[in-house]
């Protein structure tokens, strides 16, 4: 089995700063990398795809980069509806999972 | 409008069995696999298995294989997930979700909203 690791784990951040979260693979995944955000309550939601592309109706502050087994995701600039954990998932093979997840708050 | 609707919060005792659903709409149900990902309290995302609704063919996650049984019935554009003896530690929230047009198909695109299951005596 593929093992996704992410860090930090959280992270409080003020409005307007640049976030950075980081997930790592145990084997090369090739661009088989997705984003997700969950808000308390709420279902995860889709933010970036294919490691690098934003999807439909996601604001562009949002973006990912990476391939084979070192990825990041970065928020440009924090924005108070932000505040959400934010789970990376990888995909091999018919065999998916997710990273452990990091928990982005405002300072 | 892509929709998946699960059914509702189900409260049971250990030993009893359940089957929990997912209602696609909106889109072609039996061309996209459906996945179902619990998520027990206060913990992050599992993924225990996905099917094709065009011909039943599953595949579940090594952690869950042998404990759930996914199933689906194409003719009502529903999927399932059932289980035969539950117990206290099945207590989570269960969402289905659409496997996606990303590349080779690797994403969630469109998520239920969520059924939670509570197992206690």
């Amino acid at each position: 089995d593929i093992q996704m690791t992410q860090s930090p784990s959280s992270l409080s951040a003020s409005v307007g700063d640049r976030v950075t979260i980081t997930c790592q693979a145990s084997q090369d995944i090739s661009n088989y990398l997705n984003w997700y955000q969950q808000k308390p309550g709420k279902a995860p939601k889709l933010l970036i795809y294919d490691a690098s592309n934003l999807e439909t109706g996601v604001p562009s502050r949002f973006s990912g980069s990476g391939s084979g087994t070192d990825f990041t995701f970065t928020i440009s600039s924090l924005q108070p509806e932000d505040i959400a954990t934010y789970y990376c998932q990888q995909y091999d093979n018919l065999l998916f999972s997710f990273g452990p997840g990091t928990k982005v708050d405002i300072k | 409008e892509v929709q998946l609707v699960q059914s509702g919060a189900e409260v049971k005792k250990p030993g009893e069995s359940l089957k929990i659903s997912c209602k696609g709409s909106g889109y072609s149900f039996r061309s996209h696999w459906i996945a179902w990902v619990r998520q027990m309290p206060g913990k992050g995302l599992e993924w225990m298995g996905i099917i094709y609704p065009g011909d039943s063919d599953t595949t579940y996650s090594p952690s869950f294989q042998g404990q759930v049984s996914i199933s689906v019935d194409k003719s009502i554009s529903t999927a399932f997930l059932q289980w035969s003896g539950l117990q206290a530690s099945d207590t989570a929230m269960y969402y289905c979700a659409r496997r996606g047009l990303c590349s080779g198909g690797s994403c969630f695109d469109y998520w239920g909203q969520g059924t939670l299951v509570t197992v206690s005596s």
